[in-house]
């Protein structure tokens, strides 16, 4: 059974702090990871990786897949209260073919002024 | 906005009901995607539509079944609820069938099963 592991659960830091957020996976045939962030509705799509070492930048948000050792970290910079939310990290396929989504619990990320 | 519409917002029903949830993809895209959040279980994919055509299943219910209609709008259809069926349930969509296209998520449906 596919597996998505996020840590941590949850993290409240303050204004400006730089946070990592991690998703360690196991799936059996991988061929993408995405982020997404969900505040209090849809989830609403930050990246997708496929390879191994590049970086993806957005803004403050960054974030980098490692398919050796099956994780993936977002970095996000000079963080603001609009940051706050949950971020998600999903895997695909679902497995029997599916090209649904596995996604972790998330990260409930808590950012104080 | 995602462009992906999801009717209704919320529904309160009892358990034993049957409900029928919509959605329209956003234009152009022609797969659907039906997905479970709950507070325990996380986001759950349930079902993949393409074109009309079932795609893929997940983890759904023989109690839950889902379609696609040749306008591109799926329904997902909830039977003999029951407390545990309480969830956002989720519509996405895609141009393609393949995961190299994001998933652009809809606002979601709040059930409530009382």
């Amino acid at each position: 059974e596919d597996k998505v592991v996020q840590s941590p659960l949850s993290l409240v830091v303050h204004e400006g702090d730089t946070v990592t957020l991690n998703c360690s996976y196991e799936v059996t045939n991988f061929r993408s990871l995405l982020w997404y962030k969900q505040e209090k509705k849809a989830p609403t799509f930050l990246f997708m990786l496929t390879s191994s070492g590049i970086e993806k930048k957005s803004g403050r948000l960054s974030s980098i897949l490692d398919k050796k050792e099956l994780f993936s970290i977002l970095n996000i910079t000079a963080t603001q209260t609009g940051d706050s939310a949950v971020y998600l990290c999903a895997v695909g396929p679902s497995g029997g073919g599916a090209d649904g989504l596995t996604f972790g619990k998330g990260t409930h990320l808590i950012i104080q002024p | 906005d995602s462009g992906v519409t999801q009717t209704p917002k919320h529904l309160i029903t009892a358990t034993g009901q049957r409900v029928t949830l919509r959605c329209s993809p956003r234009s152009g895209d022609l797969s659907v995607y039906w997905y479970q959040q709950s507070l325990d279980q996380g986001l759950q994919f349930l079902i993949q539509y393409y074109n009309g055509e079932e795609r893929a299943k997940g983890n759904i219910l023989e109690r839950f079944s889902a379609q696609q209609f040749p306008d591109l709008h799926s329904e997902l259809n909830l039977s003999s609820l029951e407390l545990g069926d309480s969830a956002l349930y989720f519509c996405a969509s895609s141009v393609g069938t393949r995961l190299q296209e994001t998933q652009y998520f809809g606002p979601g449906t709040r059930l409530l099963v009382l």
